[in-house]
């Protein structure tokens, strides 16, 4: 199967300061890429999809200016968590579509994950 | 009420058991996922199907949809089986709804 990567896979950042994460579609195209986030012990939530070249759709409930998704090209995805404090620490979750798969299929990455001290 | 529930939440077992974990759901789908996550976090997809039954190795999945129904199974289980098995299902095409997962030990 299609393999997607993340970086870095864990992260520790002071309060205030900005995170970046990637996410990379390694050996195909990703038109679209999902972004996730998961606390212990729940399900994964859905935070905002990205689409190649435009804005990315964020869900009910989600900042677009705290959590800044940029998609600039068809294998990279970045997630950016702005001035962040202590309750944006979670596990985040990225998955992409390949298209010659359908709409159906979506692989996942090995996750990163996030401590704001 | 969750659209998507697992069951059960937590399952224990002893090595070379056979396993099954259940989800159901109720909004209408188009496929249905099952996934693997282990301690660390990252997550394999396990199989993804809309009908019917589909087997890889020793994991077997079913899926009935008139009865919103899938179950996962684990034959001759391992404890290297030993992870969190997350069922999501497709409700339109930009959306995944997961279940809570079942949390899956297996005993040597």
């Amino acid at each position: 199967g299609a393999v997607v990567s993340q970086h870095p896979s864990w992260v520790i950042c002071k309060s205030g300061t900005s995170v970046k994460i990637e996410c990379r579609s390694l050996d195909f195209q990703a038109t679209t890429m999902f972004w996730y986030r998961q606390f212990p012990k729940q399900s994964l939530m859905l935070m905002a999809t990205s689409n190649e070249g435009s804005k990315a759709t964020y869900e009910q409930g989600v900042e677009k200016d705290k959590f800044l998704i940029n998609h600039a090209s068809l294998t990279l995805s970045t997630l950016t968590v702005t001035s962040a404090h202590p309750e944006d620490s979670s596990f985040y979750i990225c998955s992409a579509r390949d298209p010659r798969e359908g709409t159906d299929t979506q692989y996942f990455g090995p996750g990163t994950r996030l401590t704001v001290l | 009420k969750n659209e998507v529930e697992q069951s059960p939440q937590n399952l224990t077992a002893q090595e070379g058991e056979f396993i099954t974990i259940n989800c159901s759901y109720s909004v209408g789908i188009s496929a249905l996922h099952w996934l693997q996550q282990h301690p660390g976090g990252g997550i394999v997809s396990l199989f993804m199907l809309s009908s019917g039954k589909k087997k890889h190795g020793r994991l077997i999945a079913t899926i009935n949809i008139q009865e919103k129904h899938s179950s996962l199974h684990i034959t001759a289980s391992h404890p290297r089986d030993s992870a969190v098995y997350i069922c999501a299902v497709v409700w339109s095409t930009d959306k995944l709804i997961f279940g809570t997962g079942t949390r899956l030990q297996v005993f040597p």
